[in-house]
């Protein structure tokens, strides 16, 4: 059991608000990713991270933010929640290293729905 | 730049017959490549992965896959299919060389259905 974990798990809010989706892994990872993954669809990459005071953007535009201040912790935050934001966040994360044999753990996600 | 593709993005089987999912990957480098299960409000579970050292990966649950450089695919098999398989599965390749960054690229996915 990999121990990465993300709240909440399901998220219903209203357009405009602003949300923080939590991303927490006790393994001691610098690398950690944020993946978009629409219903029965591929994941896109929309942020990642070295380690602490590194992140980049990932290959799929996002208006979210990121920011990675503590190793084990990596939330992303939406400013303004619009509709076109629904869709399953999934955190990830993976050993240092130039290593590309090891592989990412992934948490079980949240299932952002804005209305 | 690497790349994955998912031939079937249904495969639908009987319990107990063989499962097939294909993956064909474009890879500049020496490539290293995933499986990935994820069950219904699931997270991404490992599979099996390659990383050179046989080309012939076993997994978990029964599952392996066989790497073929020559035809640049790395599918997944099954010899018989049981309820608790149906499941999206994801091929994953590694971008990149030992030093580099190494993003994971996904696939679009394969839903498996298993019928009784």
């Amino acid at each position: 059991e990999a121990d990465i974990y993300q709240t909440p798990r399901y998220l219903v809010i209203g357009t405009g608000k602003k949300i923080t989706l939590e991303c927490s892994q006790t393994m001691g990872h610098d690398k950690m990713y944020w993946y978009q993954q629409d219903p029965g669809m591929e994941l896109h990459l929309i942020h990642y991270s070295y380690g602490v005071n590194s992140t980049e953007k990932g290959d799929l535009s996002s208006e979210s933010t990121v920011s990675r201040i503590r190793t084990e912790h990596f939330p992303l935050t939406l400013e303004s929640a619009r509709p076109s934001h629904t869709s399953q966040y999934l955190c990830a994360s993976r050993t240092a290293g130039g290593d590309p044999n090891t592989e990412a753990f992934f948490g079980q996600g949240t299932r952002l729905t804005v209305v | 730049a690497q790349s994955v593709t998912q031939l079937d993005s249904h495969v639908s089987v009987s319990e107990g017959t063989p499962v097939l999912l294909r993956c064909n990957y474009s890879s500049s480098y020496s490539p290293s490549l995933f499986w990935y299960v994820q069950h219904p409000n699931k997270g991404l579970q490992l599979l099996l992965k390659y990383t050179s050292a046989a080309t012939l990966v076993k997994g978990i649950n029964g599952f392996e896959a066989e790497f073929k450089k020559s035809e640049t695919s790395f599918h997944l098999t099954k010899p018989s299919a049981h309820m608790s398989d149906a499941a999206e599965y994801f091929c994953v390749v590694s971008d990149g060389v030992s030093g580099g960054y190494n993003k994971l690229i996904f696939g679009a996915g394969t839903r498996l259905a298993v019928h009784p």
